[in-house]
């Protein structure tokens, strides 16, 4: 595999459910991001790992829970959504603050 | 506030045709600049960046895009658009080398007619 990786593509999940996204990166990257796309609005940059180390929560509900155990992973753990949450996760890599390369995204429906 | 503007939700052009892509940025001072594209049901793929240097910037799939400081703009464009090219293109703007922040635009639906 090369480059971003995110799994699943696609999911659904109802407002009591627990589900987790997964990012895997292939480049050596040290930094990961978490974004959400909706439908009308500018990407939102949800959180930014360094090195493991989260260096940015833009102001996310803790429903979003994120976790970087090294450089190469990325998880997004959620719970108790809500319907406005459906949208396309987006996770991205770089290093040091340079290019950020994005992965092809998980489409998540909330019912 | 900083932010980005694409100015142009949706654009329409025949495969053959010329293109532009307005992006505007309002900072004080000159960001790093990215153009991305987005295909349906797809990720964001890099077309070109600027750092500094050389204000006309190559990428790839024959786009180029210009930085124009005097009018705080990077306008993506290209000869000859291909119905390949039909997807949503983004700016996107880094305001601080060292804070790892990008700000998007709103980005730009593209469809090509044949």
């Amino acid at each position: 595999e090369t480059g971003v990786t995110q799994t699943p593509r696609h999911l659904v999940m109802g407002m009591t459910n627990k589900k987790s996204l997964k990012c895997e990166q292939h480049l050596g990257h040290n930094a990961m991001y978490w974004y959400k796309q909706s439908a009308k609005k500018p990407l939102e940059l949800m959180f930014v790992y360094n090195f493991k180390e989260q260096t940015e929560n833009n102001s996310v509900p803790s429903r979003f829970s994120p976790e970087c155990p090294n450089s190469s992973h990325l998880f997004l753990h959620l719970h108790t959504l809500q319907p406005e949450d459906s949208a396309l996760y987006l996770c991205a890599s770089s290093q040091e603050g340079a290019t950020q390369y994005f992965g092809p995204g998980t489409r998540l429906t909330v019912l | 506030a900083q932010s980005v503007t694409q100015p142009d939700i949706h654009i329409t052009v025949s495969e053959g045709a010329s293109l532009e892509l307005r992006c505007n940025y309002s900072y004080g001072a000159t960001p790093y600049l990215f153009w991305y594209v987005q295909s349906p049901g797809q990720g964001l793929q890099l077309l070109l960046k600027y750092f500094s240097g050389d204000t006309l910037v190559q990428g790839i799939k024959g786009f180029e895009a210009e930085f124009k400081r005097s009018q705080s703009s990077f306008n993506l464009g290209k000869p000859s658009v291909h119905w390949s090219d039909a997807a949503e293109y983004f700016c996107a703007v880094d305001l601080d080398y060292n804070t790892d922040k990008l700000i998007f635009g709103t980005g730009t639906r593209l469809q090509v007619f044949p």
